[in-house]
């Protein structure tokens, strides 16, 4: 079975230092999401990429964050400088153009000490 | 503006009991609606969803959903809940696309 694959699966990270994530959505599926999901909280949206283009990125705080999908396929989150308060799950999410139903990957964990 | 409310952060019911999960929508344009369960470290499992079909929706592992418009609800039921049942559980509605979320509602299913 197609899945979202995310990597890596747990990161622990130091204050002030960068650090990237990767996901690989399922194959044929045009639009790519990250997510960050704060502990006890539900998802947020921080990108939304159409292909190779952003859709929305009104939530990324593109002071520290910045993603990218170059060949409109696999895609790579990245902050720098890390913050304590960037502590959280950061989840992939891709779907069907236009299609609503959105599949996840496993997330990354990543813990700022 | 679309938006979500789970009534009830924690839910705790015994072994065999009814599962009953509470969720509001509010969204301006008939909303797609969904269902996610979440184990701990775990990505996020589509339960079921709503795309405008039939209002009584089933899913995966014995859930369903029933779409009510006059009540702007899509509450998550299971008629005997299972020890596998534990995780925590998400409404979520979208126009198109991004997907907003509720805070979750943590099931507990005791022995």
């Amino acid at each position: 079975e197609a899945e979202v694959a995310q990597s890596p699966r747990y990161k622990i990270t130091e204050k002030s230092q960068a650090v990237a994530f990767w996901c690989d959505p399922i194959s044929g599926h045009a639009t790519l999401y990250w997510y960050r999901q704060i502990l006890g909280q539900g998802p947020e949206l921080l990108v939304q990429f159409q292909d190779e283009s952003v859709v929305d990125d009104s939530q990324l705080p593109k002071d520290r964050f910045s993603a990218e999908r170059l060949k409109g396929v696999d895609s790579t989150l990245k902050i720098q400088p890390a913050e304590l308060g960037d502590s959280a799950m950061y989840l992939c999410a891709s779907s069907f153009l236009w299609e609503p139903e959105a599949f996840f990957g496993q997330g990354t964990r990543l813990t700022v000490v | 503006a679309q938006s979500v409310t789970q009534l009830g952060s924690h839910v705790s019911v015994s072994e065999g009991a009814l599962v009953l999960l509470r969720c509001n929508y509010s969204s301006s344009v008939p909303p797609y609606l969904f269902w996610y369960v979440q184990y701990p470290n775990q990505g996020l499992q589509l339960l079921l969803k709503y795309t405008s079909a039939a209002t009584l929706v089933k899913g995966i592992n014995g859930f369903e959903a029933e779409f009510k418009k006059s009540e702007t609800s899509f509450h998550l039921t299971k008629p005997s809940a299972h020890m596998s049942d534990a995780a925590e559980y998400f409404c979520a509605v979208t126009p198109t696309g991004k997907l907003i979320f509720g805070q979750g509602t943590t099931l507990q299913v005791k022995p």
